[in-house]
């Protein structure tokens, strides 16, 4: 089957710096990617949908200053937390779909992200 | 816009019996697609089985079959024969271009 990676999938950065998750889809071309938020022991959060060579469509109340993605090819979307504090802590997964006409979405193993 | 519901916060069930998950969902779309993923404790999510609105049949997957009753607009998640392994959170999703999530379900399964 399609296979996503995400790296890296574990990061740990001190308050007030950035970081960039990767997210790849290693064996088919995905003209859509999305972001998801997952807080401990609840469901995931849909963040934003990032298209290949457009701007990321970002859910009601995700900062798109501070969450920036960028899908620069059909294979690799980054989302970079600017400016990190300790609430930005949480399990980031990206998937991707595989072609239009599909429903079904590919998803990474998640970036685990902690802020100190 | 869409909504998932799964009502059972947490299932138990004994090594060899099968479970039933439920999820109920709300939609306007004409065309969806129901998805159950499985998140073990390492957190990647596993695809586990997917019903498209317009599928006549029941999908099934191995142990796992979706019980869809479009009519009351549910799709729930049985699993037969419940290994060890099948412990996890259990997702129900929805959705056409954008996926909907269910609260989830931890499932435990006893030996």
């Amino acid at each position: 089957g399609a296979v996503v990676s995400q790296h890296p999938s574990r990061v740990i950065c001190k308050s007030g710096t950035s970081v960039k998750i990767e997210c790849r889809s290693l064996d088919f071309q995905a003209t859509t990617m999305f972001w998801y938020r997952q807080f401990p022991k609840q469901s995931l959060m849909l963040m934003a949908t990032s298209n290949e060579g457009s701007k990321a469509t970002y859910e009601q109340g995700v900062e798109k200053d501070k969450f920036l993605i960028n899908h620069a090819s059909l294979t690799l979307s980054t989302l970079t937390v600017t400016s990190a504090h300790p609430e930005d802590s949480s399990f980031y997964i990206c998937s991707a779909v595989a072609g239009e006409g599909t429903y079904e979405q590919y998803f990474g193993p998640g970036t685990r992200l902690t802020v100190t | 816009a869409q909504k998932i519901t799964q009502t059972q916060p947490g299932m138990f069930v004994q090594e060899k019996e099968a479970v039933t998950l439920d999820c109920t969902y709300d939609t306007s779309d004409p065309s969806y697609g129901l998805f159950w993923y499985k998140q073990p404790s390492s957190g990647e999510m596993i695809f586990l089985i997917y019903q498209g609105s317009y599928d006549q049949q029941n999908a099934t997957e191995g142990r796992y079959s979706l019980n869809f009753q479009k009519a009351r607009k549910s799709a729930n998640l049985v699993i037969s024969a419940s290994q060890l392994g099948d412990s996890a959170m259990y997702f129900c999703l929805s959705g056409s271009e954008k996926l909907v999530f269910g609260k989830g379900t931890k499932l435990t399964v006893n030996p």
